[in-house]
């Protein structure tokens, strides 16, 4: 079966520094999304993203974050100053369409930060 | 708001019994439903899914759920439980906007299935 691919698989970084969380979607894939897992539970939506823009975004994705598919097939989340309460499991997921329903996961970046 | 809930943030079974996973639901129209499971270290994974049609719908690795429109629940089943069913289950809900849809999870329950 196909598979989002995400690196890293681990990030420690300091408070207030940049970080890039990066994804690689299915190939035919047209609809992408960030989600996060605090503590291993819960699973937060962050923002969804079709046709080179944001289609919704959730009150946590505020202006540290910005996500971007600058080249067709990878797709980023960049966190431009990291705060202790953004350390969780990031995950990356796409689906062909959206009549499809099959959301497709990534394995996820763990953030870790100090 | 729409949103789903799951009560239990544990439950335990012995391996052979059934088991149920419960799942609780509020959205305006008719719902898209959905089971995710989650294993160590992954990403989470498609179990099935609820559209429309027959009220029990089969997933993978035998898993069921069965949509229940009047107690607003979609509670996911299996007859007889693996130990290597133990994961975390999530109830999904696929919410529109605009004409994109998005997918909000409850917050999960571990399924221990005991030896």
């Amino acid at each position: 079966e196909p598979e989002v691919t995400q690196t890293p698989s681990h990030q420690v970084t300091q408070m207030g520094q940049e970080v890039i969380l990066r994804c690689v979607p299915i190939s035919n894939h047209l609809y992408f999304y960030w989600y996060r897992q605090i503590l291993g539970q819960k699973v937060e939506f962050l923002v969804s993203f079709y046709n080179n823009e944001i289609s919704e975004k959730s009150e946590i994705f505020d202006d540290q974050f910005s996500v971007e598919r600058p080249d067709g097939s990878n797709f980023t989340l960049k966190i431009r100053s990291t705060k202790l309460e953004d350390s969780a499991m990031y995950f990356c997921a796409s689906i062909l369409s959206q009549g499809r329903e099959k959301l497709f996961f990534g394995s996820g970046t763990q953030l870790s930060v100090l | 708001a729409q949103s789903v809930a799951q009560p239990e943030d544990q439950v335990n079974v012995a391996e052979g019994n059934p088991l149920t996973v419960k799942c609780t639901y509020s959205v305006s129209g008719n719902p898209y439903l959905f089971w995710y499971v989650q294993y160590p270290n992954r990403g989470l994974q498609f179990l099935l899914k609820y559209i429309t049609g027959d009220n029990l719908v089969k997933g993978s690795y035998g898993f069921e759920a069965e949509f229940n429109k009047s107690q607003t629940s979609f509670h996911l089943k299996k007859p007889s439980a693996l130990v290597s069913d133990s994961a975390l289950y999530f109830c999904a809900v696929r919410v529109s906007r605009g004409g994109t849809y998005k997918y909000i999870f409850g917050t999960g329950t571990r399924l221990k299935v005991l030896a």
